[in-house]
This record gives structure tokens, C-alpha cells and sequence, in this order.
């Protein structure tokens, strides 16, 4: 069974920075691109950023370039998300998924951006 | 970016009736490698999104099979045979030919 467990969200000051960590199980892991999509309080849908199996190709979405950073690492099974300078438009559900075209989500982790 | 329009928005339909949910999209979504990259999802309330149909047609793992996707270049739809209360939710048609990915506004469905 795909698992994906995500994890480090919370409330922090605009400017702070926050990680993200999904941890995945029940697939092989470095086989799949990643991706993060978040949703922010009542809204749709916006995806964030993808990986790809090792790592050498990464996307992101303009609002989060030279912000964000999405790494992987296949030894752990493990998808981060690295958020600097963040702002109060960043406050979402993170979720983490599986593929480019996700297919699993996990269960999403809330960040919070407020002073 | 590729902008992605659902209509309608909302709809409530009556257990065991037919339901349909249109996308559009404002470039066509056909790759030169044949493949139209076209995705439906449903969220159901307090869940993430879970995966109903990929590449237009093709239905994801144990996803029913009243639940159905056509259309092709920049129009799509996706089609419930005969509602049923677990249908509930919020649908979202996504585009990965070009990134940014982007997903439509979300259609919501309710139950009368």
C-alpha cells in the first residue's frame, strides 16, 4: 500500500523558514518523480514543485522560485520541501505526492504564515 | 500558463441520477507524443485529492466505473453514470503538458 506521511508544518513569522518532510513507503521510492501541491484555507488546488527520480530536474511554480527548495533523498525514502522568506500567501495544506501527475497523496501537513 | 476552466461550479444531483463536469482548457492539451495530458481529481470532504481518471479516459486504480472521462484538444468531461452519496466533493481537472501544472476552479457536487 502507497504511503505518504508528511510532515513539519506550523505556524511561522513572515520571513521565517520552515522544511517540510514526506516520508513514502509501500513503493519504490527512487522510481517516482515527486511532487509538492498545496491548497490554501478554502481554496483549489496549486501545484508547487516536482522532482525528478534522481534529482537532476526540478520545477516550481513562479510564486515559490528562489524561495522554495524540493530535494529528495532515495537512501530514505524521503521528499523535503525547504521554504525561506516565507509570506502570508503561503499559508496552506502541503501535500506530497507521488509522480509528476500525482496519483497518492498524502494527507497533507498545514503551514501557517502569520505574525 | 495554461489556464483550466470547469463548469459549472456547482451542481446537486439526486442519488442514481447522471452527473457531468466540463473543462476546458486555453491550449490544447495533446502532446506530440500522442498522449493528452488531461487529469480528473475528487476531494472529498476533510481528504486530499485522490486520483479518478489520467489521460483524459483512463480510469486509476479501484475507481468505479461509472465514473468516466472524454474529450480531446481542449475540451473535456467527466461523466457519473448514477450518483451515489459517496460521490460528494470537490472535482478538479489538472493539465501536466506544460508547467506550471495547473488545476481547474474545482466543481463542487452535493446530494439533494
Amino acid at each position: 500500500e502507497v504511503q505518504l506521511v508528511e510532515s513539519g508544518g506550523g505556524l511561522v513569522q513572515p520571513g521565517g523558514s520552515l522544511r517540510l518532510s514526506c516520508a513514502a513507503s509501500g513503493f519504490t521510492f527512487s522510481s517516482y518523480w515527486m511532487s509538492w501541491v498545496r491548497q490554501a484555507p478554502g481554496k483549489g488546488l496549486e501545484w508547487v514543485a516536482n522532482i525528478k527520480q534522481d534529482g537532476s530536474e526540478k520545477y516550481y511554480v513562479d510564486s515559490v522560485k528562489g524561495r522554495f527548495t524540493i530535494s529528495r533523498d532515495n537512501a530514505k525514502n524521503s521528499l523535503y520541501l525547504q521554504m525561506n522568506s516565507l509570506r502570508a500567501e503561503d499559508t496552506a495544506v502541503y501535500y506530497c505526492a507521488r509522480c509528476w501527475y500525482p496519483d497518492y497523496w498524502g494527507q497533507g501537513t498545514l503551514v501557517t504564515v502569520s505574525s | 500558463d495554461i489556464v483550466m476552466t470547469q463548469t459549472p461550479l456547482s451542481l446537486s444531483v439526486t442519488p442514481g441520477q447522471p452527473a457531468s463536469i466540463s473543462c476546458k482548457s486555453s491550449q490544447s492539451l495533446l502532446h506530440s507524443d500522442g498522449k493528452t495530458y488531461l487529469y480528473w481529481y475528487l476531494q472529498k470532504p476533510g481528504q486530499p485529492p485522490q486520483l479518478l481518471i489520467y489521460e483524459v479516459s483512463n480510469r486509476f486504480s479501484g475507481v468505479p466505473d461509472r465514473f468516466s472521462g472524454s474529450g480531446s484538444g481542449t475540451d473535456f468531461t467527466l461523466k457519473i453514470s448514477r450518483v451515489e452519496a459517496e460521490d460528494v466533493g470537490v472535482y478538479y481537472c489538472m493539465q501536466s503538458i506544460q508547467l506550471p501544472y495547473t488545476f481547474g476552479q474545482g466543481t463542487k457536487l452535493e446530494i439533494k
